[in-house]
């Protein structure tokens, strides 16, 4: 019965190669987010979408493009990748604002580029 | 942008001792919400309080409180009769809006460990 899901749990990849991290959510959301924790643990918001609509982008290189086929889905496709995009990434999913706007995490995905 | 700061990096305390957070922030807003995730070594997120800016009564969830001081903008949190599983980085965020704008800043983080 998980609510979060993401795929891998673990990445180790060579720099240059192009991954995907992909995020599912059954809590019927509307909103999902990708943030990425840095090796100092800093966790920093990189988008968010809402059915299926772009809402947030950061200020994240453009090798990273996220996809949502649809409002349960939202993956992360990184091209390029280079030696300080090793982080762990998040998937989060929120509920139609209806007062406190809580975010539900996934396990996160530790991303190892070598 | 918003700043939230968590000037402890770590912080140590006996198994059922009560032990203290600091957390401030700096925004402009008039309403927003705050809030304390706990990341265990599974680095799980999860959700520990939350606190909306226009409620004057602070939050509790069973042993964790929160003394929320909006002119100071200071929003610490408290960890009464600790346990061992309270063990984890435990971040402060901040979020200005609700809906699908409502991206959470977070503060460094701080390193609880509960001694037994």
């Amino acid at each position: 019965d998980t609510a979060v899901s993401q795929t891998p749990k673990y990445l180790v990849t060579q720099m240059g190669n192009d991954k995907s991290i992909k995020c599912e959510q059954n809590l019927g959301h509307d909103t999902m987010y990708w943030y990425k924790q840095d090796s100092k643990k800093f966790l920093k918001i990189m988008f968010s979408y809402n059915n299926k609509e772009l809402i947030i982008n950061e200020t994240v290189p453009n090798r990273f493009s996220p996809k949502s086929p649809d409002k349960a889905h939202l993956n992360l496709h990184i091209n390029s990748l280079e030696l300080g995009d090793s982080a762990v990434y998040f998937c989060a999913s929120s509920p139609p604002a209806r007062g406190v706007n809580e975010q539900f995490f996934g396990p996160g995905t530790r991303l190892t580029v070598l | 942008a918003q700043t939230v700061t968590q000037s402890q990096p770590e912080m140590s305390v006996q198994e059922a001792e009560t032990v203290t957070l600091s957390c401030t922030y700096d925004t402009s807003e008039s309403n927003y919400y705050l809030f304390w995730y706990k990341q265990p070594p599974s680095r799980q997120m999860i959700l520990v309080i939350r606190q909306e800016a226009y409620k004057q009564q602070n939050a509790t969830e069973n042993r964790f409180s929160v003394n929320f001081q909006k002119a100071a903008k200071s929003f610490s949190l408290k960890i009464s009769d600790s346990q061992l599983g309270d063990t984890a980085m435990y971040f402060c965020a901040f979020m200005k809006h609700e809906g699908p704008r409502g991206k959470l800043s977070f503060g460094a983080g701080t390193t609880v460990t509960v001694r037994a």
